[in-house]
C-alpha cells in the first residue's frame, strides 16, 4: 500500500470558522508532511514530523495548527483563515529524513476555499 | 524542444517522440532530487529519483540525468504517450527533511 489519504476533497470555509483537514498512511513512514499548493505554483513546504514530533515550521501564520496523533495520522488545524489561504493542501509522508530511500509520497490534497 | 524550469514553461510534443524536461536548481548542499509529475486535480506523483554521487539514472521509459557542475537536472522520457501529459516538477533536498520544489513545466502530448 503506497497511499496517502486526505480528507476532505474539498473545504469552504467562512473567515470565523474552525476545521481541520486530515491525512493518513499505513506505510510504517515514520516522516509526514504539510505542504500549500496555490494555482499554476509548486507546492510549498509548511510542516515536518519526524517521529510525531514538529520538526520543521517554515514559518507558517499560528492561525495554522499542525498535529500529529499517532505515526500514521496527521491533522492540519484551521483557524480565522484569509481569503488568501485558499489553495490546496497536501500531505506527503516518507521515511524519517536521514535515512535511505526517502521520497515523499503526495496524498491527492484537500482543495480548501475561504471565503 | 527543451524547456528551463524557471517560469512554469510549456513543451509540446507528438505521441512516440522522446521529451525532455530540464531544471535547473539552487543549492550546491543538496544530495537528493527527485522528478514529480502532477495531473490536474492531483497530488505529485513520484517518478524517479537520483542521489548526488550518481549522475544518470534509469527507470521505465525514464532517465534522470544530473550536472553538478552546473546544477542542473534533466527528465528524458521515451516514446511519449498521451497519459504523460502533465505538469513535471524537479525537487531538491538541501537540508535534513526538506523539499524544495522548482517551478515546473507543462508537458502536452498530442495524438
Amino acid at each position: 500500500d503506497t497511499e496517502v489519504t486526505q480528507t476532505p476533497k474539498h473545504l469552504v470555509m467562512g473567515m470565523t470558522n474552525k476545521k481541520s483537514l486530515k491525512c493518513e498512511q499505513h506505510m510504517g513512514h515514520r516522516a509526514m508532511y504539510w505542504y500549500k499548493q496555490k494555482a499554476k505554483k509548486p507546492p510549498e513546504l509548511m510542516f515536518v514530523y519526524s517521529y510525531e514530533k514538529l520538526s520543521i515550521n517554515e514559518s507558517v501564520p499560528s492561525r495554522f495548527s499542525p498535529e500529529c496523533p499517532n505515526s500514521s495520522l496527521l491533522n492540519l488545524h484551521l483557524h480565522a483563515l484569509q481569503p488568501e489561504d485558499s489553495a490546496l493542501y497536501l500531505c506527503a509522508s516518507s521515511h524519517a529524513p536521514g535515512l535511505a530511500g526517502y521520497e515523499q509520497y503526495f496524498g491527492p490534497g484537500t482543495r480548501l476555499t475561504v471565503t | 524542444g527543451e524547456s528551463v524550469g524557471l517560469h512554469l514553461p510549456t513543451l509540446s510534443v507528438q505521441e512516440g517522440d522522446n521529451s525532455i524536461i530540464n531544471c535547473a536548481y539552487s543549492n550546491s548542499a543538496s544530495d537528493y532530487f527527485i522528478w514529480y509529475k502532477q495531473e490536474s486535480g492531483k497530488g505529485p506523483q513520484f517518478i524517479i529519483d537520483i542521489r548526488s554521487n550518481m549522475d544518470k539514472r534509469q527507470g521505465q521509459r525514464v532517465t534522470v540525468l544530473l550536472n553538478k557542475t552546473v546544477k542542473h537536472l534533466s527528465l528524458q522520457i521515451a516514446a511519449t504517450q498521451p497519459g504523460d501529459s502533465a505538469v513535471y516538477f524537479c525537487a531538491e533536498n538541501p537540508s535534513y527533511g526538506k523539499l524544495t520544489f522548482g517551478q515546473g513545466t507543462i508537458l502536452t502530448v498530442h495524438p
